[in-house]
């Protein structure tokens, strides 16, 4: 199956600054099959982006996916309150279906 | 507006059985797939199975593989996970989602289901 590293494990950033995760693929996803999602506390996970650079239904332009292969990442140009999450990616073109172990972007 | 709609919290002992249900609505519940995601007491999220209710294709993770059973009710527009002995280690929020296709990304998720053995 496909592990999927994410990094960092935690990221402490401000309100306004941009932040950048990484998911690296321990082998090429096919055809760039590659999803991230964001979960809040108590929630369950939100789609933001999938096709790993396609953004989801309502989800603002702030979020922006890259990447081929075996790597992406995930831009938030400008951090809102409600930014402070933690992102998952998903990889879906292989069967298992994998998810890294997350990010948490936390208020510095 | 689609929506995942599950059962509530279930609090079992260990070597009892489980089923949990997640109802789908606005949409058409045969045309899509329905995947379940496992996330353990502050853990990362993951993807146990699917199963296409058009027609109950089944797919499972290699960990889930014999822990779960994965159905489907299409007449009633329910997919459900069940356990047929629970251990301790099977405490976790289970989440519904639904997926366009087997390789799809996950685009509507349930509320989930926490289940608790002890």
């Amino acid at each position: 199956e496909i592990v999927l590293t994410q990094s960092p494990g935690t990221l402490s950033l401000s309100p306004g600054e941009r932040a950048t995760l990484s998911c690296r693929a321990s082998q090429s996803v096919s055809s760039n099959y590659l999803a991230w999602y964001q979960q809040k506390p108590g929630q369950a996970p939100r789609l933001l982006i999938y096709g790993a650079s396609t953004r989801a239904t309502g989800i603002p332009d702030r979020f922006s996916g890259r990447g081929s292969g075996t790597d992406f990442t995930l831009t938030i140009s400008r951090l809102e309150p409600e930014d402070f999450a933690v992102y998952y990616c998903q990889q879906y073109g292989s069967s298992p279906q994998t998810f890294g172990q997350g990010t948490k972007v936390e208020i510095k | 507006e689609v929506q995942l709609v599950q059962s509530g919290a279930e609090v079992k002992k260990p070597g009892e059985s489980l089923k949990i249900s997640c109802k789908g609505s606005g949409y058409s519940f045969i045309s899509y797939w329905i995947g379940w995601v496992r996330q353990m007491p502050g853990k990362g999220l993951e993807w146990m199975g699917i199963i296409y209710p058009g027609d109950s294709d089944t797919r499972y993770s290699p960990s889930f593989q014999g822990q779960v059973t994965i159905s489907a009710d299409k007449s009633i527009n329910t997919a459900y996970m069940q356990w047929s002995s629970l251990k301790a280690s099977d405490s976790a929020m289970y989440y519904c989602a639904r997926q366009f296709r087997s390789s799809g990304w996950t685009d509507y998720w349930g509320q989930g289901t926490l289940v608790t053995v002890s």
